[in-house]
């Protein structure tokens, strides 16, 4: 059974840093490319981030680029995401996301960052 | 970046109804779309992929359309358990965009 189990939400300063992970298990973590999706409360989902499998390649939306950084340790089948000059339009649930153009589709139950003073 | 416009934010419907969801997409993304449906304090579920395939499991009142860049997610019958929100999201390339969602409840 696939799982994506998120951690390390919590409140944070504004221009503070954070970094979150998802632990994955029940596949081959290592061939499968890896996505951030975050949903700010009351709000529609928005794209955050994309890591190839070998963790070669990244694409973070614009709205991050520059301040957030997706890595991955195939290793440890785990995805981060480095958070730094957070913003209070940050605040949100963060998803990590399998999903494969074969309909191949799990999301992890999410973890809440809120940011504020 | 490619924009996917999604159209009506929210919609109101009797049960049984036909009920039109349609995405547009600024430019071609070869029917890399997908459909989500988000109940609340749920994580989204994928309804379709591939603009028309039905994900394993979903009701086949629920389909999906594509003509040019714009798409369409039908549900053929509307059933009080189908109260959500959906979104459409391309899947071409990064960014995979999402549209800003239509939340459809019950008239």
């Amino acid at each position: 059974e696939v799982q994506l189990v998120e951690s390390g939400g919590t409140l944070v300063q504004p221009g503070g840093s954070l970094r979150l992970s998802c632990s994955a298990s029940g596949f081959t973590f290592s061939s499968y490319i890896m996505h951030w999706v975050r949903q700010a409360p009351g709000k529609g989902l928005e794209y955050v981030s994309t890591i190839s499998n070998d963790g070669g390649s990244t694409y973070h939306g614009d709205s991050v680029k520059g301040r957030f950084t997706i890595s991955r340790d195939n290793s440890k089948n785990t995805l981060y995401l480095q958070m730094s000059s957070l913003r209070a339009e940050d605040t949100a649930v963060y998803y990590c996301v399998l999903s494969h153009s074969s309909g191949v589709d799990y999301w992890g139950r999410g973890t809440l960052v809120t940011v504020s003073s | 970046d490619i924009q996917m416009t999604q159209s009506p934010s929210s919609l109101s419907a009797s049960v049984g109804d036909r009920v039109t969801i349609t995405c547009r997409a600024s430019q071609g993304i070869s029917d890399y779309l997908a459909w989500y449906q988000q109940k609340p304090g749920k994580v989204p579920k994928l309804l379709i992929y591939a603009a028309s395939t039905l994900q394993s499991g979903v009701p086949s009142r629920f389909s999906g359309s594509a003509s040019g860049t714009t798409y369409t997610l039908t549900i053929s019958s509307l059933q009080p358990e189908d109260v959500a929100t959906y979104y459409c999201q391309k899947y071409d390339a990064a960014p995979r965009t999402f549209g800003q969602g239509t939340k459809l409840d019950i008239k």
